[in-house]
């Protein structure tokens, strides 16, 4: 089965760019979504067909697809940004990471 | 604005069935299947399958045939999920999710339910 593999936790001080990985199989032939979760909450869409934005998610969230890697990079990262993120993927079945919690401290 | 809300939590019984509802508004139901995933506690979303609105249809995930039924009402503009012969692994947050524009995504989500199966 298809696997999508997230570093577990990564760390980044307030006004910094935060990148986050996800790493699968010829990931850069496939569409990859992102999603936030912050604590006790539902997850957010905040990146869909690799790069693309929903309406009312702020630009400093962008993401990239290629090769084996998709990325998503939150630029000047303030603390509302502390959340669990997911990618997802669709490999004849919908596919999610395991998370990565981002602290901003 | 698009919402979709869902039922409150349940405390069940082994054995016993549940039946979770999410009533979607602020956009047409049938034009957008629903899906239906499960978030055991500390873990990543998982993708339980979903249900064509307008036909009815439903398509599980591996894992989730057999127990696991998706229905929908379009009257009321609103999707289930039940569960049969609950097992304690089944406690766990199920959400409803819109499918994206696209096909390849989720969103939005509704609030979750959490589900307990405790004797």
């Amino acid at each position: 089965s298809y696997e999508l593999t997230q570093p577990p936790s990564m760390s980044v001080s307030p006004g910094q760019t935060a990148s986050i990985t996800c790493s699968g199989d010829k990931l850069g032939n496939k569409y990859a979504s992102w999603y936030q979760q912050k604590a006790g909450q539902s997850p957010v869409l905040v990146i869909y067909q690799n790069n693309k934005r929903p309406s009312g998610i702020p630009e400093r969230f962008s993401g990239s697809n290629s090769g084996n890697t998709a990325t998503l990079t939150i630029g000047g990262t303030q603390a509302t940004d502390e959340a669990d993120y997911y990618c997802q993927a669709w490999d004849s079945t919908f596919v999610f990471g395991g998370g990565t919690k981002l602290t901003v401290l | 604005q698009v919402q979709l809300v869902q039922s409150g939590s349940e405390l069940k019984k082994p054995g016993a069935s549940v039946k979770v509802s999410c009533k979607a508004s602020g956009y047409t139901f049938i034009n957008y299947n629903m899906n239906w995933l499960r978030q055991a506690p500390g873990q990543g979303p998982e993708w339980m399958g979903w249900i064509n609105t307008n036909t009815g249809n439903a398509i599980y995930a591996q894992g989730f045939t057999g127990r696991f039924v998706f229905s929908s009402d379009t009257s009321v503009s609103t999707a289930y999920l039940e569960i049969i012969s609950l097992k304690p692994e089944d406690a766990a947050v199920y959400y409803c999710a819109r499918q994206g524009d696209s096909g390849y995504e989720f969103g939005p989500w509704g609030q979750g339910t959490l589900v307990t199966v405790s004797s």
